[in-house]
């Protein structure tokens, strides 16, 4: 079962690079999720989608943009990188929008910014 | 103000000994759910538990167990005679509606580290 794939899982860039994370799910999912993770401050929402071709902006999405060209698919842009933009990035998805809805994870993208 | 408080940034302890990890939350919707999730050195978050806001029976699965409070805006999770295979960060989460849609709002997270 391969759930939700990032890809890639590790990336070095320096500032001012361009690179795209691309998420995968097979589950047929409707929603799907970028987050950031950094120490002390558990995981921040940079943006969402509620279904193939829509995108939202979360609680922190300066300096990103996304796409969901496809249902099983959501890419997170970085257009010009930031040191300020290392962290571990997860992709999530879930079946629907409900307050009690479990969300599934990828294995996250380490990305460093120097 | 934070919305989920997760105090204990780390926590260690020796296997077999029992572990309580504490959730504070902070809310003013009447409605809304409590979630815990484990992310293994593995690095993805797995879910463990949700709890709605009107069901504040304890919970007990194996040997994790789950107490929720409103009286005090919290759900600790206890594991019980810990093992190594428990070492992850664990972060407790809350889901709240929103105009634009739900929000899951996640803690810092708590390190546990189980050592043999």
């Amino acid at each position: 079962n391969a759930g939700v794939t990032q890809t890639p899982k590790f990336r070095v860039l320096k500032t001012g690079q361009s690179m795209t994370l691309l998420c995968a799910q097979d589950m047929n999912h409707e929603y799907m999720y970028w987050y950031r993770q950094d120490p002390g401050m558990g995981l921040r929402l940079i943006h969402y989608s509620v279904g193939e071709g829509t995108t939202a902006k979360g609680e922190v999405p300066d300096g990103y943009n996304v796409s969901r060209l496809k249902k099983q698919n959501f890419l997170l842009g970085l257009e010009s990188a930031a040191p300020s933009q290392t962290s571990v990035y997860f992709c999530a998805s879930s079946l629907r929008q409900g307050l009690n809805e479990k969300l599934f994870f990828g294995s996250g993208t380490q990305l460093s910014v120097l | 103000a934070q919305k989920v408080t997760q105090a204990q940034t780390e926590i260690s302890v020796v296997e077999k000994e029992d572990v309580t990890l504490d959730c504070v939350y902070e809310t003013r919707d009447t409605t809304y759910y409590l979630f815990w999730y484990k992310q293994p050195p593995s690095g993805e978050l797995v879910f463990l538990i949700r709890r709605n806001s009107f069901d504040e029976q304890n919970e007990i699965s194996g040997r994790y167990s789950w107490n929720f409070q409103k009286s005090t805006s919290s759900f600790n999770f206890t594991i019980t005679a810990s093992q190594v295979v428990d070492s992850a960060v664990y972060f407790c989460a809350l889901s709240e509606a929103r105009e634009y849609g739900n929000k899951l709002v996640f803690g810092a997270g708590t390190i546990l580290r189980v050592k043999s």
